[in-house]
């Protein structure tokens, strides 16, 4: 089975672009979370979303954004970007616990 | 505010020996623990979790310890395997299926 894939795996941006990540949960998974990791720190929870409703929120500005689609695969959109939006995102799959199976990460680097 | 809190940066052991690693917490509505082993370049592993009403939790190797008087928890490999060097990561939910809260994280380095 394939695990949880997310894409691109790196990606250079400049501040106040745009930037889209992507992933595709395991199939059956209908809880997608959101981590944002910097460099020395645990991942630090952004949304959850379940059944394609928001069903938790980080204490992140509204510059962050994502959503579910039907097929469950998920967006994290953040606008403007700053420096220290530079960090790996992690994207996180489960059925029903609390067993999130994670993907490698989108390493982020803004310039 | 860090509820998760990691003390210990880095541990370094001998292979066959055992590793403890620490987490402390200090938010008392959580009720689920968890610990994620995590390989450069790869996603977070799970690895072992505890729920609050159990105080021991045993998956070969490795056992979680839950002290929620003392808001505290270990995971100890039992024995050390050089594969087992990686950051370690405890975390905690308020509620079965909810967020999870990292601590930052145990680099464990195990010595052949």
């Amino acid at each position: 089975d394939a695990g949880v894939t997310q894409s691109p795996t790196h990606l250079i941006k400049t501040r106040g672009q745009h930037v889209t990540l992507r992933c595709s949960p395991i199939s059956g998974h209908k809880s997608v979370s959101w981590y944002q990791q910097v460099l020395g720190q645990g991942p630090q929870f952004i949304f959850q979303y379940y059944e394609k409703e928001e069903r938790g929120r980080g204490n992140f500005p509204d510059r962050f954004s994502a959503r579910q689609f039907p097929n469950y695969s998920s967006e994290l959109n953040v606008n403007a970007l700053l420096l220290g939006d530079s960090a790996l995102y992690l994207c996180a799959s489960s059925f029903t616990s609390n067993r999130d199976s994670f993907g490698q990460g989108t390493r982020l680097t803004v310039v | 505010d860090q509820q998760v809190k990691q003390n210990s940066p880095s541990l370094s052991v001998q292979e066959g020996r055992i590793s403890i690693l620490n987490c402390d917490y200090t938010n008392s509505m959580f009720d689920y623990f968890l610990w994620y082993k995590k390989y450069p370049a790869e996603g977070p592993t799970f690895l072992i979790s505890i729920s609050s009403i159990k105080d021991k939790n045993e998956d070969g190797r490795f056992t979680v310890f839950l002290n929620k008087s003392a808001k505290h928890l270990s995971l100890h490999i039992v024995p050390s395997q050089p594969g087992d060097s990686a950051v370690y990561f405890c975390a905690a939910s308020e509620e079965y299926g909810n967020k999870l809260v990292f601590g930052a994280g145990t680099i464990l380095r195990v010595k052949s």
